[in-house]
């Protein structure tokens, strides 16, 4: 079975400043991870996610992330944060090697952003 | 993208009645439907899994008899909260799939308040 951590619940940060959200996984097989971002009041939205290949992952809006299977991590980096990234944001994991593979979510962190 | 739809998108009821949420893929079909449930301000939490025209597999702790999935057809799936009580108050949301992992997409969620 596949677990995440999310170690911090809340991430408050200036605008313009850098952020680095942590997401540590477990898991016994391969795996894919992703980032989910949740905006107020709105449904999950995928951000980005690492299926094989390349270890650094690349979202549109300037965020990134980096699998690093010798730590078990996939943390979450934007050099510099806008107002608008303000939401919560969620570190999945999936089993890679079932077809039947369940997406399992950890904890968010809400990122705020100030001004 | 693929685009999820879920109604209602809130829904108050009354202790020991019965709501049913639905999900459509507008503009794909899905293979396969999760339901999630997500208290405030914690993760979303796998409730089940269904094929389209079998039976769900729930997960550990979830009562089939109380939150009964029906995945009819590949772009509609209902979930039934059978005589609904305040603990049942929560955000739900589904999540169909096409085909492999990262065809998986979610829906903006269904808010139940029981009261």
């Amino acid at each position: 079975a596949q677990s995440v951590t999310q170690l911090d619940s809340q991430v408050p940060v200036f605008e313009e400043a850098p952020v680095e959200l942590r997401c540590n996984y477990s898991s016994s097989v391969s795996v894919y991870l992703f980032w989910y971002v949740q905006y107020p009041n709105q449904g999950l939205q995928l951000l980005l996610k690492y299926l094989s290949g390349s270890t650094l992952v690349e979202s549109i809006n300037g965020f990134e992330a980096e699998f690093n299977k010798s730590q078990t991590s996939f943390h979450l980096r934007k050099p510099s944060v806008h107002i608008s990234d303000t939401a919560e944001y969620f570190c999945a994991v999936s089993d890679r090697d079932s077809s039947a593979s369940k997406i399992i979510f950890g904890s968010g962190t809400r990122l705020s952003i100030r001004p | 993208g693929a685009v999820v739809s879920q109604h209602p998108s809130r829904v108050i009821c009354k202790s020991g009645t019965s709501v049913k949420i639905e999900c459509r893929s507008l503009d794909f079909q899905a293979t396969t439907m999760f339901w999630y449930r997500q208290f405030p301000k914690q993760s979303l939490m796998l409730m089940a899994t269904s094929n389209e025209g079998s039976k769900a597999t729930y997960e550990q702790g979830v009562e089939k008899d109380k939150f009964l999935i029906n995945h009819a057809s590949l772009t509609l799936s209902t979930l039934t909260v059978t005589s609904a009580h305040p603990e049942d108050s929560s955000f739900y949301i589904c999540s169909p799939r096409t085909s492999g992992i990262d065809t998986q997409y979610f829906g903006p969620g269904t808010r139940l308040t029981v009261l």
